[in-house]
C-alpha cells in the first residue's frame, strides 16, 4: 500500500525567504508524484506534476528516487503563496493518495 | 483541464436522512472519483465511479452508505446515506480526462449533520 508522509503542519516564513515543504512516500511501484495547492476558499488546484519537470509560480519540486521524496521549494517565498499545500502519489492503478498537507503562510 | 460543478454547495441535513451530491463535468472525462475530507483532515478517497456499471469502493466504504452513480460521461452522484455527525465532510468530486492525465477537482459540498 501507498503512503504520503508531509512531517510539517504548519509552515510559517517570511516574504522573500526560501520555503521547503517536504513530502516522502512509500510505494513498491513506479510512482507519479504531484503537488496540489489550495488557496483561501478556492477548490484544489495542480501546482506541479513531477513528469513535467516545470516551474509554476517559481516552485519546483524533484523526485529522488532513492530517498523517496519530493520536496516542494521557492526561493523566494510571496505573500499569495500562502495556501494549504498537498503531496499527492498516483499508483498504477490511477488512484491518488494524498498527504496530511501543510499550511504555509508567508509573512510580510 | 475539465470544469467541475457540484450541487449542493453546502447543506445542514438531520442525523438519519440521505443527500445526494451531483457532480457535473462540462467535457466527456474517462475518470470520477469521490473523496471525503473530514474536518482538519486531508483528502480519502471514496470510490472510483464506473460508467455503467458499479463503483469501485476503497477500504473503508461501502455502497449501502454511500451509493454512487455514473449514468454517462459527465455526470456522477454520490449519496450519503442514513447520515450521522460522523459524517458531517466536504465531499469532493475529481475527474481525469483520460487514464493518465492530471485529476482535476470540483468545488466540494460541505455537508453538516444535526
Amino acid at each position: 500500500a501507498q503512503r504520503v508522509t508531509q512531517p510539517e503542519k504548519l509552515l510559517s516564513v517570511f516574504k522573500g525567504a526560501p520555503v521547503e515543504l517536504k513530502c516522502n512516500y512509500s510505494y513498491s511501484g513506479s510512482p507519479e508524484l504531484f503537488w496540489y495547492v489550495q488557496y483561501s476558499r478556492q477548490r484544489l488546484q495542480l501546482l506541479l506534476r513531477h513528469i513535467s519537470r516545470e516551474s509554476i509560480k517559481g516552485f519546483t519540486a524533484d523526485l529522488n528516487k532513492g530517498e523517496t521524496s519530493f520536496h516542494l521549494k521557492k526561493p523566494f517565498a510571496q505573500e499569495e503563496d500562502s495556501a494549504m499545500y498537498y503531496c499527492a502519489l498516483r499508483s498504477n492503478d490511477y488512484k491518488l493518495s494524498f498527504g496530511a498537507g501543510t499550511t504555509v503562510t508567508v509573512r510580510a | 483541464s475539465a470544469v467541475i460543478s457540484q450541487k449542493p454547495s453546502r447543506d445542514i441535513c438531520q442525523r438519519g436522512t440521505s443527500l445526494t451530491i451531483q457532480c457535473q463535468v462540462d467535457s466527456q472525462v474517462t475518470m470520477m472519483f469521490w473523496y471525503r475530507q473530514q474536518p482538519g483532515q486531508s483528502l480519502t478517497l471514496i470510490a472510483t465511479a464506473n460508467q455503467g456499471s458499479e463503483a469501485t469502493y476503497e477500504s473503508g466504504f461501502v455502497i449501502d452508505k454511500f451509493p454512487i452513480s455514473r449514468p454517462n460521461l459527465t455526470f456522477s452522484t454520490l449519496t450519503v446515506s442514513n447520515m450521522s455527525p460522523e459524517d458531517s465532510s466536504i465531499y469532493l468530486c475529481s475527474v481525469s480526462p483520460g487514464v493518465t492525465d492530471t485529476q482535476y477537482f470540483g468545488p466540494g459540498t460541505r455537508l453538516t449533520v444535526l
